[in-house]
């Protein structure tokens, strides 16, 4: 079958580090999502990797590994704002639809 | 600036009322989906659609039904409300197995 695995919740403080980590299962691979999504709100692309390695888009990277099945989103210099839910998501294989993890509810505290 | 709108950001219903919820993308995407999220379950989809007049099954299509009449245009239906559909409803599009862009959401409730 296919499964994504996200921590629940994670607690951070403003400026420092924070490494979101997403493990998946698929049939086939087609790359992998993520996105960002606030309280009450839409969630929103942040980065697709379907190569393995680190892809750097200002505060935020991500990075796979396809052979372990396994992904982090990397957010630096974390802000107040970055308070939100991060969804891991993968198309489901030879299909458009798409598999969500339930999403990593990230607190930035003061 | 591309978009997905949503007809209804809040809405009531009882239970037993049929309930629509519209969806229009401007992006010429041919595909477009349904999900619903709920606390600690995560998105979850309920029907897609790849071409105009195309559906097929999500993971939870029980008790809902879809339309695509047109290229822009995905509507979801609830023939017969009930009070377990109480949910945020998220339309999205995509062109082909890229990104999806997601309406801002519909919260239902059913009393």
């Amino acid at each position: 079958g296919q499964n994504i695995d996200q921590p629940t919740e994670m607690t951070a403080t403003e400026g420092a580090i924070v490494q979101i980590n997403c493990t998946y299962q698929t049939s086939g691979f087609n790359g992998l999502f993520w996105y960002q999504q606030h309280a009450g709100e839409a969630p929103t692309f942040l980065s697709y990797n379907v190569l393995d390695g680190l892809e750097e888009k200002g505060r935020f990277s991500s990075f796979l590994s396809r052979s372990k099945g396994y992904s982090y989103l990397l957010l630096k210099e974390l802000q107040m704002k970055d308070s939100a839910s991060y969804l891991c998501a993968v198309p489901h294989s030879g299909t458009y639809k798409y598999i969500f993890g339930t999403g990593t509810r990230l607190k930035v505290l003061a | 600036d591309v978009k997905v709108t949503q007809s209804s950001r809040y809405l009531v219903k009882r239970t037993g009322e049929k309930v629509f919820l519209e969806c229009v993308q401007d992006m010429d995407h041919e595909n477009m989906f349904w999900y619903r999220q709920d606390p600690g379950l995560g998105l979850r989809l309920i029907y897609f659609s790849y071409d105009v007049k195309m559906k097929e099954k999500g993971d939870i299509p029980e008790g809902y039904s879809v339309s695509r009449e047109k290229k822009e245009r995905f509507s979801l239906i609830l023939e017969s409300a009930s009070t377990n559909q109480t949910s945020m409803y998220l339309c999205a599009s995509s062109s082909g197995s890229r990104e999806l862009f997601f309406g801002e959401g519909s919260r239902l409730t059913v009393l």
